[in-house]
């Protein structure tokens, strides 16, 4: 079947480290990737995706590469914030409908 | 953009008691979903609708069931809540071209449904 799986958190960095949450994906067909986050007491919202193989997505720092022969779309950034404290979800979107399958989500904590 | 609603950010019912979560966009949007959030589980798909009074199963159908009888609005209900159906409740939508689109579903804030 189809599946997420991300490491586990919690994830402490302190401010200006470099970040890896890593993700890898079992997936029927060929899936859209995405990672989602959330911040304390918000919905979700859409960091960034890909929809292919090789792909790169960005968005405010952060790049996640769609790597199929390592089924792979880990997420990066080269200098975190304390402001990037949230709640990461790494999804895929694959079938009639595209559903959403989500990771279990890895918590990143900044500190000063 | 695209905002979703949630009607509500905390809740608190009673065991057997019947439950409504309401959710609204107000982008025209034809999907909209249903989500619990649990920790360390992620998001699981209840139900989700692509089309007014349409309606499909998601993953963990059992104990939920949804209505939707106008485009913005997609409603879940608990008919007789239960205590293992205390967890976090995320509504979402997604528009572009129909059911098998891959735009980016918008969610809302969540509803925290305790059951007592």
């Amino acid at each position: 079947g189809n599946s997420v799986t991300q490491m586990e958190g919690p994830v402490t960095l302190s401010e200006e480290a470099f970040l890896t949450i890593n993700c890898t994906y079992t997936a029927t067909g060929y899936p859209s990737l995405f990672w989602y986050v959330q911040y304390p007491g918000e919905g979700l919202q859409l960091l960034l995706k890909a929809t292919k193989a090789d792909d790169k997505g960005s968005n405010k720092g952060f790049e996640a590469t769609y790597r199929k022969e390592t089924t792979s779309f880990h997420l990066e950034k080269g200098s975190v914030q304390v402001s990037d404290s949230a709640v990461y979800f790494c999804a895929l979107s694959v079938g009639g409908y595209n559903k959403l399958i989500f990771g279990a989500g890895t918590r990143l904590a900044v500190h000063p | 953009d695209v905002k979703v609603t949630q009607s509500s950010r905390y809740l608190v019912k009673r065991t057997g008691e019947k439950v409504f979560l309401e959710c609204v966009q107000d982008m025209d949007h034809e999907n909209m979903f249903w989500y619990r959030q649990d920790p360390g589980l992620g998001l699981r798909l209840i139900y989700f609708s692509y089309d007014v009074k349409m309606k499909e199963k998601g993953d963990i159908p059992e104990g939920y069931s949804v209505s939707r009888e106008k485009k913005e609005r997609f409603s879940l209900i608990l008919e007789s809540a239960s205590t293992n159906q205390t967890s976090m409740y995320l509504c979402a939508s997604r528009g572009g071209g129909g059911a098998t689109s891959t735009d980016t579903q918008y969610f809302g804030p969540g509803t925290r449904l305790t059951v007592l």
